[in-house]
């Protein structure tokens, strides 16, 4: 099946620095590439879409600023937590679409545990 | 995209079928119904989707009745290694961003 890879695994950064977060498609293209967050003992909650060579749309409430998302080909996304704080720590989770497929050839990565020191 | 309900949370021993029931009245035409499985610190895992009637297969079951306003998953004779959290949603086949809205999803557990 398609693999979907993420950079760093897990990942401790003092606060006020920056973090950036790669997800790689790596047997298949993804035009669109989704970021989601998922605190302890709570559901994923949609972050962002990721369009290869466009901007990407940000949910409700999510800060464009702040979660910089840049999906520069067709087999990477990168997320860049900026000036993180504490209260970004979380779990990262990225999933791509499979272009050739139906909607539901959605694939996810492993996950990028941030902590915010 | 329609909301769905689930159980928070369910219990069973190895060995015995589990069935999650997820209820989505407000389920479109275009809509399917999909499952994914989540463990600790993973990303979820694709587990199985349908749009009527019934589907599986090699992991699981999924039984839709004909009004498609509830689907319940069944996994067969569970193991210890089944305990994670299942989640419903409900998506629109073919759409064109295809974003994925998870809901609060059932914690299974299996005890030996």
């Amino acid at each position: 099946g398609a693999v979907v890879s993420q950079h760093p695994s897990r990942v401790i950064c003092k606060s006020g620095t920056s973090v950036k977060i790669e997800c790689r498609s790596l047997d298949f293209q993804a035009t669109t590439m989704f970021w989601y967050r998922q605190f302890p003992k709570q559901s994923l909650m949609l972050m962002a879409t990721s369009n290869e060579g466009s901007k990407a749309t940000y949910e409700q409430g999510v800060e464009k600023d702040k979660f910089l998302i840049n999906h520069a080909s067709l087999t990477l996304s990168t997320l860049t937590v900026t000036s993180a704080h504490p209260e970004d720590s979380s779990f990262y989770i990225c999933s791509a679409r499979d272009q050739g497929a139906g909607f539901y050839e959605q694939y996810f990565g492993p996950g990028t545990r941030l902590t915010v020191t | 995209l329609a909301k769905t309900t689930q159980p928070i949370s369910m219990d069973s021993y190895e060995g015995q079928e589990v069935n999650i029931t997820c209820s989505h009245n407000n389920i479109a035409t275009n809509d399917y119904i999909t499952w994914y499985q989540q463990f600790p610190s993973q990303g979820p895992r694709f587990i199985i989707q349908g749009y009527k009637t019934k589907v599986t297969n090699e992991v699981a079951s999924l039984f839709i009745p004909a009004d498609r306003k509830s689907s319940t998953l069944s996994l067969p004779r569970v193991s210890l290694s089944d305990t994670a959290v299942y989640y419903c949603l409900v998506v629109i086949y073919g759409g064109s961003q295809g974003n994925l809205i998870f809901g609060k999803g059932t914690k299974l557990s299996v005890k030996p």
